[in-house]
């Protein structure tokens, strides 16, 4: 079975200062990891994915997040957060091993809240 | 339409009723998810269509819950029976994903369930 696991149920961090957001995931095989953002009032928007390759993954609104096979971690992160990315990050775990039919495991979500 | 759409966007029923919760898809999107998000929590999986393969029905948390997938397009979540704990927020996303692929997860905006 897959899972994945987001260790902080809110993060609360200064604009300006670097912003991470935890993600371990467990899988059978090797997996697709992915971020989603749920900002407040609006539906779930995709931020990232890791595929293959370079373990450093860029997103949508300055967001990255590396991948760590040895410590199965890809952690979200973002080097100056601002007030506007307050909001529930989520992070999701595919196992690539899988048949057509493998569904997308997410995590418990990590509330970030940034302050002026 | 040019998102995922979900209807109704509110719906309140009481304790004992049955209620239909609908989900359009993206067109020519052939992966399609229930998931369903608790006040404040994560988002927990209910079921997984994936092309004219059989469903992913594990996470159904009861037999009170079933949906059913239409001509590979439209489809219903329906909770029979409803109990105050079924009250949440009902998500529907779908994707390009043929199963050996990776692409992202489009998001409705949900259906908020309140059962009284």
């Amino acid at each position: 079975a897959q899972s994945v696991a987001q260790p902080e149920d809110q993060v609360n961090v200064a604009e300006g200062n670097p912003l991470t957001v935890k993600c371990t995931y467990s899988v059978s095989g090797n997996p697709y990891l992915f971020w989603y953002v749920q900002y407040p009032n609006r539906g779930l928007q995709f931020l990232l994915k890791y595929i293959t390759g370079d373990n450093l993954v860029k997103g949508s609104y300055g967001f990255e997040a590396e991948f760590n096979k040895s410590q199965t971690s890809f952690h979200l992160k973002k080097p100056s957060a601002l007030v506007s990315d307050s909001a529930l990050y989520f992070c999701a775990v595919r196992d690539r091993g899988k048949a057509a039919g493998n569904k997308l495991t997410f995590g418990g979500g990590t509330r970030v809240l940034v302050k002026p | 339409g040019a998102g995922v759409s979900q209807s109704p966007s509110n719906k309140v029923t009481e304790k004992g009723k049955d209620v239909e919760l609908r989900c359009d898809p993206i067109s020519g999107h052939t992966a399609l998810y229930w998931y369903r998000q608790s006040l404040g929590q994560g988002l927990e999986f209910l079921i997984y269509f994936q092309g004219n393969s059989a469903p992913d029905k594990s996470g159904l948390p009861s037999d009170r819950f079933s949906a059913e997938r239409t001509g590979g397009s439209v489809s219903t979540l329906t909770i029979q029976r409803t109990q105050q704990e079924d009250s949440a927020v009902y998500l529907c996303a779908s994707s390009l994903d043929s199963g050996m692929t990776n692409e992202k997860l489009f998001f409705g905006s949900g259906t908020q369930l309140s059962v009284l």
